[in-house]
């Protein structure tokens, strides 16, 4: 079956340690996204990229990097200077991003203490 | 900028009963607008979209949608709500499929 997959589904880091999520899709699409879900808050777009080698920042991009050097990946890394990093993590893909809806990874729940 | 309010963070409908959840959008042109519902603990769901056309819209599991534009609004209803359906709703706006906005969420309680 063809879908989104982030892992792990949970992630603990201690505080000053820089970490990066996984985001694989086998859906050939070529946009793919990463949002970040805060209780109450909804959710907030990080980076974005719709095609391989190249990517946008979104409305929190400050203290995430990401890099797109395959279609099918789209890794997400939280480094030291993200203020608040605890929160929940959504992967998601479009065939075409002008035409396309998302579709949505189960997500990584990230925790630093 | 765009911009999404759902006005309700928590609303309780009886099993059986209908649903309206309210969703009120801020957009500079004519929007693309969508549904979307997560699971506890999982990603999100499309479960309708309008960009043009009839501003009555279907989606999956017997919801539906209506676009009013003089009100800035797409409230997602359902006639008859089941215990299946409890999860949180999100509504969206955005200039096409990316780059949506995400209102806060409303979280859908169904009683017995």
């Amino acid at each position: 079956d063809g879908g989104i997959t982030q892992s792990p589904k949970y992630l603990f880091r201690k505080e000053g340690q820089n970490v990066t999520l996984s985001c694989e899709q086998n859906l050939n699409h070529d946009a793919m996204y990463w949002y970040r879900q805060d209780p109450g808050q909804g959710l907030r777009l990080i980076y974005y990229s719709q095609i391989v080698n190249d990517f946008q920042k979104g409305d929190i991009a400050e203290g995430y990097s990401v890099s797109r050097e395959k279609k099918e990946s789209f890794p997400l890394t939280v480094t030291s200077a993200q203020k608040n990093p605890t929160a929940f993590y959504l992967c998601a893909s479009a065939f075409d991003p002008r035409n396309s809806p998302l579709h949505f990874g189960n997500g990584t729940r990230l925790t630093v203490t | 900028a765009q911009s999404v309010t759902q006005p309700d963070i928590h609303i309780t409908v009886s099993e059986g009963a209908s649903l309206e959840l309210r969703c009120n959008y801020s957009y500079g042109a004519t929007p693309y607008l969508f549904w979307y519902v997560q699971s506890p603990g999982q990603g999100l769901q499309l479960l309708l979209k309008y960009f043009s056309g009839d501003t009555l819209v279907q989606g999956i599991k017997g919801f539906e949608a209506e676009f009013k534009r003089s009100q800035s609004s797409f409230n997602l209803r359902k006639p008859s709500v089941h215990w299946s359906d409890a999860a949180e709703y999100f509504c969206a706006v955005g200039p096409g499929y990316s780059t949506l906005t995400f209102g806060k969420g409303t979280m859908l309680l169904v009683s017995p």
